[in-house]
């Protein structure tokens, strides 16, 4: 039963233009988000996370929206660029416990 | 500057046989985490831990044991390696006291012939 869901594994886009990443998720409890990039050979690093108390956090060209009730959330990523191209996960967590759940990633190409 | 490592980065065995991937960090974080990561299932939570002596199975965890006795270090041990087994692996550690984020080492690949 996969918890957190990226339902689309591939996405191209050109560069200056706008990516934005999907991540669903069925468990109510889940109240903290992050987002992770993944390059090849390469663990992922953390890029922005957000509260399930906000619907919106923004960091440079990087921004997470929540909406608690579709229980779903949306990385967009404004302009794209060629260096941008990776693996994106989200993952979620539940307050009490510092395990995440991660989704199954999304390959993210700007095409320049 | 602080890090957390994996060794070896890549490594070869039989099926069988007994591995040892190793995982040391030097934040000083309470927590560490273990994943594999397999095209089609994502990073899947193998074993964690939230402290010295604490061990805890993860989703995935059958096959798979580790052990804390200090800080720095959770090596996950193979018990007796199956070809199923053949992943990359990624060891992770975060702060306790709150949600935070889980910084990741630079994984392990190993194959399992």
């Amino acid at each position: 039963d996969q918890q957190v869901k990226q339902n689309s594994p591939s996405l191209s886009v050109q560069e200056g233009r706008i990516s934005i990443l999907n991540c669903d998720y069925t468990n109510s409890m889940f109240d903290y988000f992050l987002w992770y990039k993944k390059y090849p050979a390469e663990g992922p690093t953390f890029l922005i996370s957000i509260s399930s108390i906000k619907d919106k956090n923004e960091d440079g060209r990087f921004t997470v929206f929540l909406n608690k009730s579709a229980k779903h959330l949306s990385l967009h990523i404004v302009p794209s660029q060629p260096g941008d191209s990776a693996v994106y996960f989200c993952a979620a967590s539940t307050s009490g416990t510092y395990k995440y759940i991660f989704g199954t990633g999304t390959r993210l190409k700007v095409l320049a | 500057d602080a890090e957390i490592t994996q060794s070896p980065r890549h490594k070869i065995t039989e099926t069988g046989r007994q591995v040892t991937l190793a995982c040391h960090q030097t934040w000083n974080h309470n927590n560490m985490f273990w994943y594999r990561q397999d095209l089609g299932h994502g990073l899947r939570l193998i074993h964690y831990s939230y402290g010295v002596q604490d061990t805890n199975k993860g989703e995935v965890s059958d096959g798979y044991s580790v052990s804390r006795s200090n800080t720095e270090d959770l090596p996950l041990t193979l018990e007796s390696a199956a070809s199923s087994q053949t992943s990359v692996y990624f060891c992770a550690s975060s702060e306790s006291g709150a949600q935070h984020t889980q910084y990741f080492g630079p994984g392990t690949r190993l194959t399992v012939l």
